[in-house]
């Protein structure tokens, strides 16, 4: 079993339209979860970290952690066709400050 | 946001050939990561330093090695390129958890 699974998409929403992204974890002692926005030949951008049960918000991003499900999701309210990106969660490991990704997934929103 | 810089953004070069990777951070960060990512699949931690003079192996078998002899330093070297190098390299650093990723360096070898 992978450490952080994700779903790999794509997934397609209308423009305007709330976006979903799931992620599982296994670990269940990991303590710090992120969300990274990746667009196609780019580098990863820090767009999320939640640390706390429950929900954290910033702009049109929610973060939700529950640990005892061991899943994080994020969700883009009002989706623009920009948000169209590649969505990586990650998770702290079991060994000092790595950081173990998922896979990704796809998003598209269309117009 | 990290200020952290990768030259050269791309580079084509023929198997053989020695190559070293720079990164650098203004960030004070004290630790730092090479990642290796193919088009559309997963990042591969290849190497991490929590700290000058501190460098460790990462999950995915590299033939590269990294030195860390400043803080803001981080360059990777490939003693001999192949065209199984090929791949875009991305350098990450951070304070704890949190990782801040260069533009990273698209990799060529013929």
């Amino acid at each position: 079993q992978k450490e952080v699974e994700q779903n790999s998409g794509p997934l397609s929403v209308p423009e305007g339209a709330i976006a979903s992204l799931n992620c599982t974890y296994s670990d269940r002692v990991s303590q710090s979860f992120f969300w990274y926005r990746q667009y196609s030949g780019k580098s990863p951008e820090l767009i999320m970290s939640i640390y706390s049960n429950g929900d954290k918000e910033d702009g049109r991003f929610t973060a939700q952690l529950n640990k005892a499900s061991q899943y994080v999701s994020l969700l883009i309210r009002d989706s623009q066709p920009s948000d169209s990106a590649t969505y990586l969660c990650a998770v702290n490991s079991n060994s000092g400050y790595a950081l173990n990704f998922g896979k990704g997934t796809s998003l598209l929103v269309t117009p | 946001e990290a200020d952290i810089y990768q030259t050269p953004r791309y580079l084509v070069i023929g198997t053989g050939k020695k190559i070293t990777l720079e990164c650098s951070q203004t960030m004070g960060h004290d630790k730092m990561y090479w990642y290796q990512q193919d088009p559309g699949m997963e990042l591969h931690l290849i190497h991490y330093s929590y700290g000058v003079n501190s460098t460790e192996k990462g999950d995915l078998s590299s033939e590269s090695t990294v030195s860390r002899i400043r803080t803001e330093h981080f360059p990777l070297t490939l003693e001999s390129a192949r065209p199984s190098h090929t791949s875009q390299y991305l350098c990450a650093s951070s304070v704890a958890y949190e990782q801040y990723f260069g533009p990273g360096t698209r990799l060529t070898v013929t």
